[in-house]
């Protein structure tokens, strides 16, 4: 079974600053998508970034890039220039199999302004 | 295009009787999943439908059932409510083109609270 490990259950960052949140994840296929959601307190997912597994570069969204590694089975988000709007939830996500996604526990980000 | 609409957004049900709640995807989009939301326990996967089949089902008891309906639109419903269903109920749709997955677009969930 695929599972998704979100090691940092909560994280600060200095507004302006930069954070990385860490996600790793277990699979035994090739082919899958890694995804970060971001959750408010509205409990609204929302897409941050995403990455197919078969493309080597790392995928950015203005701000926000992510750190794959393959072999490593690890998936880790940066934030770059933190805003105060992004303190939030983020969740880590796996997805092999359209319509069924394995969700990390979440880190909790607080930005300072 | 309208967003991923879940109804209602908060309920209050008691134990032993049963809830159903509603989804309706973005015009177009064919799968629709299911997930429930607690602190304990994170993100947890229900099931999806596709065309009106279930094609994919989470580790939950038979309480937990659904249905997709021709236009996409999705139920979800929970029978014999024990306190321990008390979560936000996150429903999410895609638009399954093919193979070829993007991203699931969530609903603003329903809370459901069981006294």
């Amino acid at each position: 079974a695929q599972t998704v490990t979100q090691s940092q259950p909560e994280m600060s960052v200095q507004e302006a600053e930069t954070v990385t949140l860490s996600c790793t994840y277990d699979t035994s296929e090739s082919d899958y998508y890694l995804f970060w959601y971001k959750q408010p307190p509205s409990r609204q997912m929302i897409l941050v970034i995403r990455q197919e597994a078969y493309k080597q570069q790392n995928a950015t969204e203005n701000r926000f890039s992510v750190n794959f590694q393959k072999a490593a089975k690890s998936f880790s988000l940066k934030i770059s220039d933190s805003q105060l709007g992004d303190a939030a939830m983020y969740f880590c996500a796996y997805n092999t199999n359209a319509g069924k996604s394995t969700f990390g526990d979440g880190t909790t980000l607080t930005v300072k302004p | 295009k309208a967003g991923v609409t879940q109804t209602p957004r908060y309920l209050i049900k008691t134990r032993g009787q049963q809830v159903t709640l509603s989804c309706s995807p973005i015009s177009g989009h064919r799968s629709v999943s299911w997930y429930q939301q607690t602190p304990g326990q994170g993100l947890q996967f229900l099931f999806e439908y596709f065309s009106e089949t279930q094609r994919n089902k989470g580790n939950f008891p038979g309480r937990f059932s659904g249905r997709q309906f021709s236009n996409s639109r999705s139920e979800m419903n929970v029978s014999t409510l024990e306190l321990g269903d008390s979560a936000l109920y996150l429903c999410a749709s895609s638009p399954d083109v093919g193979q070829t997955f993007t991203e699931a677009f969530f609903g603003q969930g329903t809370r459901l609270t069981v006294v």
